[in-house]
């Protein structure tokens, strides 16, 4: 079956400015979570998206938003970019079951 | 922020040789997962285990869960150059629905 797929892969955006990442989860996985990935501060948990509710969120601001349709793909939003958003960004999949997750290859932001 | 730590941050080894990773984490858990990064790709999940297990295996992996202790850590046995990455425990809290993620320790196996 397709994996997690997470569009784009690269991304080069100028502060101030706003992206949207998307990502497809396996076909029959309702839930999607997003991670953000720095050397700094390591893996983080944005938030999930359960059956299109966001069921829990990180510690995050304002500016990262996220949502989920009906077919279970989701977005992430980040408005008013700052330099320190530049990361990996992850998206990944599951059952929301307590089971493993599975990641897409993640998309790389650089904020310039 | 991060739920624990991993030990060593790095480790470097020969072909042929076991690597042990050691993973401590703060909360109750669900369960516990093991991914592996290869240089700045997605992660891929290894192997779960959960909070009532003391010991799995998976191919040439093993893990093992100290719940008392708030503590795992996974074994490669007869590493080869291709397990060169990054590994990451993960818990899944008794919350549920998001992981917590450890530091990672970067593995080098040399031909």
């Amino acid at each position: 079956k397709a994996g997690v797929t997470q569009t784009p892969r690269y991304l080069i955006k100028t502060r101030g400015q706003q992206v949207t990442l998307s990502c497809s989860p396996i076909s029959g996985h309702r839930s999607v979570s997003w991670y953000q990935q720095t050397p700094g501060q390591g893996l983080q948990f944005l938030f999930e998206y359960f059956s299109e509710t966001q069921r829990n969120k990180g510690n995050f601001p304002g500016r990262f938003s996220g949502r989920q349709f009906s077919n279970s793909r989701s977005e992430m939003n980040v408005s008013t970019l700052e330099l320190g958003d530049s990361a990996l960004y992850l998206c990944a999949s599951s059952t929301g079951n307590l089971g493993g997750y599975t990641f897409g290859s993640g998309t790389r932001l650089t904020v310039v | 922020s991060q739920q624990g730590e991993e030990d060593p941050q790095a480790l470097s080894i020969q072909e042929g040789e076991n690597a042990t990773m050691n993973c401590s984490y703060k909360t109750s858990i669900n369960n516990l997962q093991w991914y592996r990064q290869n240089s700045g790709r997605g992660l891929v999940h290894l192997i779960l285990i959960r909070s009532n297990e003391r010991e799995k295996h998976s191919g040439r992996l093993r893990v093992t869960l100290d719940t008392s202790k708030k503590s795992s850590s996974l074994l490669i046995t007869a590493s080869r150059a291709a397990d060169t990455a990054s590994y990451f425990c993960a818990t899944d809290a008794t919350s549920g629905s998001r992981l917590t993620f450890g530091e990672g320790t970067q593995l080098t196996v040399n031909p």
